[in-house]
């Protein structure tokens, strides 16, 4: 059974701090999405990472792939309060797009 | 843009009834899914579909059916309603093999009283 664990579940950031959140995951896959959630919205594609060491930035936001440790990370960097939201990692297995997804980070970055 | 509309964002039934969440893309995309979000457990895969009259079934496939009549359209249906079936469902849909990130409707917030 493929596993997907995102740690940590709940983080509060300064603004201007930075921080990394971590997803492992329990099975061969080269195919990891990460995703964002506002409150009361869905899910907003944000990163699509398709090799190992695969990195993929958009503004304070870097987002990578160690296939062989079965890890990727998102970075956020300096942060502000718009970036508070849910982020979801999602691992592909079977190469036919059925993803399992992790069970969500809340950030939250406080003034 | 691609556009993933669900029919309901809000939806309060009685346990016992028969529920129909509709789902309907704009992209041609092959794949759909369905998955139930709650607090805690992130998103849990009910059924997927790679083609029209496919389905397969995904992690939590028990009390609940699909249909898929027309590529555009991916239906969930909840035989008979139970209060543990109170949840927030959200519709994805994306072109077929790895690599095509999924895109996601608004969900639905279905209440079971």
């Amino acid at each position: 059974e493929l596993k997907v664990e995102q740690n940590p579940l709940f983080l509060s950031m300064q603004e201007g701090k930075n921080y990394t959140i971590y997803c492992n995951y329990s099975t061969t896959s080269d195919r990891l999405y990460w995703y964002r959630q506002d409150p009361g919205k869905s899910l907003e594609s944000l990163f699509v990472l398709l090799s190992n060491g695969a990195v993929k930035q958009e503004g304070r936001l870097m987002a990578s792939l160690d296939t062989k440790a079965r890890l990727s990370t998102l970075h956020i960097t300096a942060a502000v309060h718009d970036l508070s939201a849910t982020y979801f990692c999602a691992v592909d297995w079977d190469n036919n797009n059925d993803m399992r997804f992790g069970a969500g980070t809340r950030l939250t970055v406080k003034p | 843009d691609v556009k993933v509309t669900q029919s309901s964002r809000y939806l309060v039934k009685r346990t016992g009834e028969k529920v129909f969440l509709e789902c309907v893309q704009d992209m041609d995309h092959e794949n759909m899914f369905w998955y139930r979000q709650d607090p805690g457990l992130g998103l849990r895969l009910i059924y997927f579909s790679y083609d029209v009259k496919m389905k397969e079934k995904g992690d939590i496939p028990e009390g609940y059916s699909v249909s898929r009549e027309k590529k555009e359209r991916f239906s969930l249906i909840l035989e008979s309603a139970s209060t543990n079936q109170t949840s927030m469902y959200l519709c994805a849909s994306s072109f077929p093999s790895g690599g095509n990130e999924q895109f996601f409707g608004p969900g639905t917030r279905l209440t079971v009283l």
